[in-house]
């Protein structure tokens, strides 16, 4: 099956710096990928929809300027949390779908826990 | 407005009992529907899904569901839970596997 890939799995930084996390699709094309967040004992909350070669479109309420994503290829999009502070600090889960003709699943990254400090 | 509630926060059975997680929905229209389930630190799996055609689905590791338009629900089951089901299970709901709509998820621990 398609597998998609973070790094890093966990990361611990200093409140005010930045963080970025990668989402990589190994065995296919996704021309739209989405990042998730998860706070603890909670469900996950789409954040963003990241477009390959465009803007990224954001939810209601997320902070465009805080959460900067890029996605430069077919096969990675990054999400950098700037000017992290501790209550960014939470799971962070990426997915993306097979842009084949017919592809209808989603598949998962296996998350990012960010620990700010 | 679109959601999915999951009634049940955290469940306990015993290894090789039965086990239903409840799952409902609110969708204006046809809904795509998923089960996922998420280890500890980890991110998430596919267990099934229904799209369309027969309003039961099954799935990996033994899983079911069934797709009740009138009740608006997508019931998980599976006939006899090992230990190694523990996780969190989370329903999600969408127009298309793109932008989904999560529960709360259901915390299912076993017992021997």
């Amino acid at each position: 099956g398609a597998v998609v890939s973070q790094h890093p799995s966990r990361v611990i930084c200093k409140s005010g710096t930045s963080v970025k996390i990668e989402c990589r699709s190994l065995d296919f094309q996704a021309t739209t990928m989405f990042w998730y967040r998860q706070f603890p004992k909670q469900s996950l909350m789409l954040m963003a929809t990241s477009n390959e070669g465009s803007k990224a479109t954001y939810e209601q309420g997320v902070e465009k300027d805080k959460f900067l994503i890029n996605h430069a290829s077919l096969t990675l999009s990054t999400l950098t949390v700037t000017s992290a502070h501790p209550e960014d600090s939470s799971f962070y889960i990426c997915s993306a779908r097979d842009s084949r003709a017919g592809g209808t699943e989603a598949f998962f990254g296996q998350g990012t826990r960010l620990t700010v400090v | 407005a679109q959601s999915v509630t999951q009634p049940d926060i955290h469940i306990t059975v015993s290894e090789g009992a039965s086990l239903e997680l409840r799952c409902n929905y609110s969708y204006g229209a046809t809904p795509y529907l998923f089960w996922y389930v998420q280890s500890p630190g980890q991110g998430l799996q596919l267990l099934l899904k229904y799209f369309s055609g027969d309003t039961l689905v099954q799935g990996i590791k033994g899983f079911e569901a069934e797709f009740k338009r009138s009740q608006s629900s997508f019931n998980l089951r599976k006939p006899s839970v090992h230990w190694s089901d523990a996780a969190e299970y989370f329903c999600a709901v969408g127009h298309n596997t793109d932008k989904l709509i999560f529960g709360t998820g259901t915390r299912l621990q076993v017992f021997p």
